[in-house]
């Protein structure tokens, strides 16, 4: 079974926009991650954000996170064509205790991102 | 460098078959994962490794699903008597070191057609 949902489940934007999707969960949680999936160079990790951070950046990218809602959000500024691929959110389960995190991701469905050029 | 490799790239295979999946994680990598990918979802954990140690098998769907690491290294997915849904991509990932905050590198995925 998938826990995350992103939202929405397709985007398409002009180049030079922003980007942003949205991610919901449903358990505890470890950590969430962000990858980006395309036919050229299949999932790659984006970004990690850990359950006591709130916000994180890398390059062109913001992550957000609020606990208290089971939600998270990925901005994309500045968007590119070769930005165009799908999104997912991944999130490691809390097993409760510290450091403690299941094993394997939980993936949500993804976001389509279509960037024209 | 070298990344995560799999092979073969594309299964296709008549339903009853048995199919093997092979996964080349990137070399010294410690943990190894397996996940399955159906179109238009996400990928979904089947199983772990640490070294060649199965620490959870949790994911994977039926008995007919079976994985191995042998040697700490190469692993191998294993189908017996595939079932139409078993058809997806097949996603192996390997990490540096056991933990929680570890990246998963990706390997390019096995599509497995079953007929």
């Amino acid at each position: 079974s998938q826990q995350g949902e992103e939202d929405p489940q397709a985007l398409s934007i002009q180049e030079g926009e922003n980007a942003t999707m949205n991610c919901s969960y449903k358990t505890s949680i470890n950590n969430l991650q962000w990858y980006r999936q395309n036919s050229g160079r299949g999932l790659v990790h984006l970004i990690l954000i850990r359950s006591n951070e709130r916000e994180k950046h890398s390059g062109r990218l913001r992550v957000t996170l609020d606990t208290s809602k089971k939600s998270s959000s990925l901005l994309i500024t500045a968007s590119r064509a070769a930005d165009t691929a799908s999104y997912f959110c991944a999130t490691r389960l809390d097993l409760g205790y510290s450091g403690g995190g299941a094993d394997g991701l939980t993936f949500g469905k993804g976001t389509h991102l279509i960037i024209q050029p | 460098g070298a990344g995560v490799s799999q092979s073969p790239r594309y299964k296709v295979a008549k339903r009853g078959q048995d199919v093997a999946l092979r996964c080349d994680p990137i070399s010294g990598h410690v943990s190894l994962f397996w996940y399955q990918q159906a179109l238009g979802q996400g990928p979904e954990f089947l199983t772990y490794f640490q070294n060649e140690a199965q620490l959870d098998k949790s994911g994977l769907p039926s008995d007919r699903f079976f994985a191995e690491r042998p040697e700490g290294s190469v692993s191998t997915l294993k189908i017996q008597r595939t079932q139409q849904e078993d058809s997806a991509v097949y996603l192996c990932a390997s990490s540096l070191l056991a933990g929680t905050y570890n990246e998963q590198f990706f390997g390019p995925g096995t599509r497995l057609t079953v007929l």
